[in-house]
């Protein structure tokens, strides 16, 4: 899988939005952009995935450069519960599945 | 709650013991994937099950290691001869056959904490 660059860690206050940013020079055409979070004391857990168009749910936004060689994903109102790790994860959306390969992710420390 | 569940949360065991974690699945859930996390790390995937079949196997699963899902339901994680390495969160993950869109996701259980003494 390609590699991804995260920061290491964010703040935010509480009810402002966050931009969690993430770098993928390398991305092939077929690579999909996954986001998952990590909430302390429990395992992934999905949030969005695009492949080239801007995406939005019930969860975020995921805002997607022009070339692909990095996204943003977008919390529109940070609370306290979205305190967690966010991972940055390419894999290619085949007929058979695949592992997730995960790097460090960005840890988001939200305040009130 | 019809998450995946793992079981136990936490084990303590001493060095040179066995040790085994079970996993059970999303219902009807064909894929199951286990994954290590070491403090301060990602997750890093083990291996992967389709069904019955074990698929995937990482370069991290020594021969110590052994995983089963003989049912093609619930899995179990077997560490022979456990060293203080293993020590690590051992987490469970399910994807549903699904759709293009679906089936990629992967749900993930809470882990079990192993801790090797």
């Amino acid at each position: 899988d390609a590699k991804t660059t995260q920061p290491n860690s964010m703040e935010s206050n509480e009810e402002e939005p966050v931009h969690l940013p993430c770098n993928h020079s390398t991305i092939s055409g077929t690579d999909y952009i996954h986001w998952y979070r990590q909430l302390p004391s429990q395992g992934p857990e999905y949030v969005i995935h695009g492949l080239t168009s801007n995406v939005n749910n019930r969860m975020a936004s995921l805002a997607i450069a022009e070339d692909r060689k990095s996204s943003t994903l977008i919390l529109h109102r940070a609370t306290l519960r979205d305190a967690a790790v966010y991972y940055c994860i390419l894999r290619v959306n085949t007929g058979t599945a695949s592992k997730l390969t995960f790097g460090t992710g960005t840890r988001l420390q939200v305040t009130l | 709650d019809t998450g995946v569940s793992q079981d136990p949360r936490h084990k303590i065991t001493k060095r040179g013991q066995n040790v085994t974690f079970r996993c059970d699945p999303i219902s009807e859930h064909n894929r199951l994937y286990w994954y290590r996390q070491t403090l301060g790390q990602g997750p890093e995937f083990l291996t992967y099950f389709q069904n019955e079949a074990q698929l995937e196997k990482s370069r991290l699963l020594s021969d110590r290691f052994s995983a089963e899902r003989p049912k093609g339901s619930f899995s179990t994680l077997e560490i022979q001869r456990t060293e203080q390495g293993d020590s690590a969160m051992y987490l469970c993950a399910s994807s549903p056959q699904g759709t293009a869109l679906t089936k990629n996701i992967q749900y993930f259980g809470a882990g079990t904490r192993l801790s090797v003494l």
